[in-house]
């Protein structure tokens, strides 16, 4: 199974600071279509997982521009500028390349 | 508005079965693959498996940890996703929830239900 290795485990950020957080693949997650189907998700306290982005960088209806999804091959990472309240919660990335599809073990990002 | 709502989780003994539910509302059921996800308390996601769109011929695929025990299934005339799990473990402990999935991700999450499997 595909690994995704997500750093750090937990993040500490000033609101209006950025946070940037890594997520490395076991493999090449450029499937043979030419996409990368990496996408980045948020879990809120008591809620469930949202989606941020797919396919590496576009942002999902909706997900201010504060948050930029980039990368490729095996190496992401999603940065989020000017951290607001909302913005905390865990973050996790998610691989739809390789069967089975597979998580990180999350970011947990907490407000200052 | 999409609504995706579980039900039929609870309290379950060791290689005891159980069906969950979704109902999905707000959205043409039959032209979106819906997805099964696990969450062990305080843990990352699964993915269990997936069910495909009627343009895909609705069938299935999962992940080797619940293949064989685990079925997807939906009932595209009430908007229905249904998981059937057999021989529940210790380890099948865990919220889980329905997504539905289009090209951009899972973009639209159930509440989740919770499932304890123990004696």
């Amino acid at each position: 199974d595909v690994v995704l290795t997500q750093t750090p485990v937990s993040l500490s950020v000033t609101l209006g600071d950025q946070a940037s957080i890594s997520c490395r693949s076991s493999q090449s997650l450029e499937y043979s279509d030419g996409y990368t189907y990496l996408e980045w998700y948020l879990q809120k306290p008591g809620q469930s997982p949202q989606l941020l982005i797919y396919e590496v960088s576009n942002r999902f209806s909706g997900v201010p521009d504060r948050f930029i999804g980039s990368g490729s091959g095996t190496d992401f990472t999603l940065k989020i500028s000017r951290v607001e309240p909302e913005d905390l919660g865990v973050y996790y990335c998610f691989q739809a390349t390789h069967d089975p599809f597979t998580f990180g073990s999350g970011t947990k990002l907490e407000i200052k | 508005e999409v609504k995706l709502l579980e039900s039929g989780g609870g309290l379950v003994q060791p290689g005891g079965s159980m069906r969950l539910s979704c109902a999905a509302s707000g959205f043409t059921f039959t032209d979106f693959y819906m997805y099964w996800i696990r969450q062990p308390a305080g843990k990352a996601p699964e993915w269990l498996g997936f069910i495909r769109n009627k343009a895909n011929g609705y069938t299935t695929e999962y992940n080797p940890s619940v293949k064989g025990r685990f079925t997807i299934s939906r009932d595209n005339t009430q908007n229905m996703l249904y998981l059937q799990m057999n021989t529940l473990r210790a380890e099948d402990t865990a919220t889980y929830y329905c997504a539905r999935s289009t090209t951009e991700g899972m973009d639209y999450w159930g509440q989740g239900v919770m499932v304890t499997v123990s004696s």
